[in-house]
């Protein structure tokens, strides 16, 4: 699996877009780029996945960039429920152990009010 | 739906003491896994399944059973607690494998004195 590349932490204004990167310049052709978050020690949540095309959904927007190098998860209205750990994992989308999920240390977003 | 539940919360047990973490998804997942999360880290696989009868190894199996009799069922058995298995337990469960959206149980918390 391909290794990510996240800043460990980040603050956000409430009501601001909060933009969280992530490298991924190892990623395979067959790996997705999939963001689960982490609320104060509650099982991770799914968020947003996606292969090479932006993404949207109604929690986030998802950039990846034409390369596939790197992406950008996008909250476009941060709210004080939004602190958490965000990971970004690459990971293919079929079973087998290539497509477990990875998981880091992930960025530590604090939405400050 | 109640999807991913876990017991108990909450156990301390003694070093050498055996217990078994129960994990149940009402979902009709076939895939289910274990993690765990030591403090200030991102999650590792211990176990998965990708159906009833059939159970692989994940990143950090050492110490660990696991057995899958059912689809709804995937216990974490415990033989010979050590302190370095004090951790954060966390089951997901997921329709198909991959990074496909998994749904996380809310953790069971186990401390080894």
């Amino acid at each position: 699996d391909a290794k990510t590349t996240q800043p460990p932490s980040m603050d956000c204004a409430e009501g601001r877009a909060a933009n969280l990167p992530c490298n991924h310049s190892t990623i395979s052709g067959n790996e997705y780029v999939y963001w689960y978050r982490q609320i104060h020690s509650q099982g991770p949540q799914y968020i947003i996945h996606g292969l090479k095309n932006n993404e949207t959904n109604e929690m986030a927007s998802l950039i990846i960039t034409e390369d596939r190098k790197s992406s950008t998860l996008i909250l476009p209205h941060a709210t004080l429920r939004d602190t958490a750990v965000y990971y970004c994992i690459a990971s293919a989308n079929y079973g087998g152990s290539q497509g477990n999920l990875i998981f880091g240390k992930g960025t530590k977003l604090s939405v400050k009010p | 739906n109640a999807g991913v539940t876990q017991t108990p919360k909450f156990r301390i047990l003694k070093i050498g003491q055996s217990m078994t973490l129960q994990c149940t998804q009402d979902m009709n997942h076939n895939y289910m896994y274990w993690y765990r999360q030591d403090p200030g880290m991102g999650l590792k696989l211990i176990y998965y399944s990708v159906g009833a009868g059939i159970t692989d190894k994940g990143e950090v199996p050492n110490g660990y059973n696991v057995s899958r009799s059912t689809t709804e069922d995937f216990p974490l058995r415990l033989e010979l607690a050590a302190p370095s298995q004090t951790s954060v337990y966390f089951c997901a469960s997921s329709y198909l494998g991959g990074g496909e959206t998994q749904y996380f149980g809310p953790g069971t918390r186990l401390l080894v004195l």
